[in-house]
């Protein structure tokens, strides 16, 4: 059964300050692993979509890595600003539908 | 461009009564899927429904829930007898393709009382 697992669960960091956040699977016969924002009582934005032939993606000031064989994942936000404040949620998907980790909570401060 | 709708934001119900959740996915999208987030804990997939059939369900998805795609636009999530723990977010999401990126709606937030 595959399990999602994001680390840290929370983070603060300086506006402009570089950063990564982790996320790791158990399973890694995926077919994809998308990452997603949520911010608070709203729905899911999808930020990236890696698919298993991929090793990385960019949109902007966002890079996603995928390393299947190690089961893991990074979301590099470079430049950080106050607006990137929300929870990142990552989720694979193989054999069955997206799987999700509980997120990463970041706070951006002015 | 193109979003997923759900309606209505926001529903409370008695404990008891049947509740529709309702859905439009992006127009060219083929599979669909419910999935639901309680407070504080991981977004949880429900079900998944292509072809107009359900292709696969979790264990969370027992005979008190159904999905129908009534019409070529709309999809539809009923609880026959809500529960208190079925309280969530209630998010729907498609896809045009197995391998290709899901888009979510920004949920109904179901409170049952």
């Amino acid at each position: 059964k595959q399990e999602v697992t994001q680390i840290p669960a929370a983070l603060s960091v300086p506006e402009g300050e570089n950063l990564v956040l982790n996320c790791s699977f158990t399973d890694s016969a995926i077919y994809n692993l998308q990452w997603f924002r949520q911010d608070p009582g709203k729905g899911l934005t999808s930020l990236l979509l890696i698919q298993s032939s991929q090793r990385e993606q960019t949109s902007g000031r966002l890079n996603a890595s995928l390393d299947k064989s190690s089961g893991r994942s990074t979301l590099y936000i470079a430049a950080s600003q106050p607006g990137d404040s929300a929870t990142y949620l990552c989720a694979a998907e193989g054999n069955t539908p997206l799987v999700f980790g509980k997120g990463t909570r970041l706070s951006v401060i002015a | 461009e193109p979003e997923v709708t759900q309606t209505p934001s926001h529903q409370v119900t008695q404990m008891g009564q049947e509740v529709i959740l309702r859905c439009v996915p992006i127009s060219n999208h083929l599979y669909f899927y419910w999935y639901r987030q309680i407070l504080g804990q991981k977004v949880e997939f429900l079900v998944s429904f292509y072809n107009n059939e359900i292709s696969e369900k979790s264990e969370i998805f027992d005979d008190q829930f159904s999905v129908e795609r009534p019409d070529g636009s709309n999809f539809t999530l009923k609880i026959r007898s809500t529960k208190l723990e079925d309280s969530a977010m209630y998010f729907c999401a498609s896809k045009d393709n197995l391998n290709t990126e899901a888009f979510f709606g920004q949920g109904t937030r179901l409170t049952v009382v």
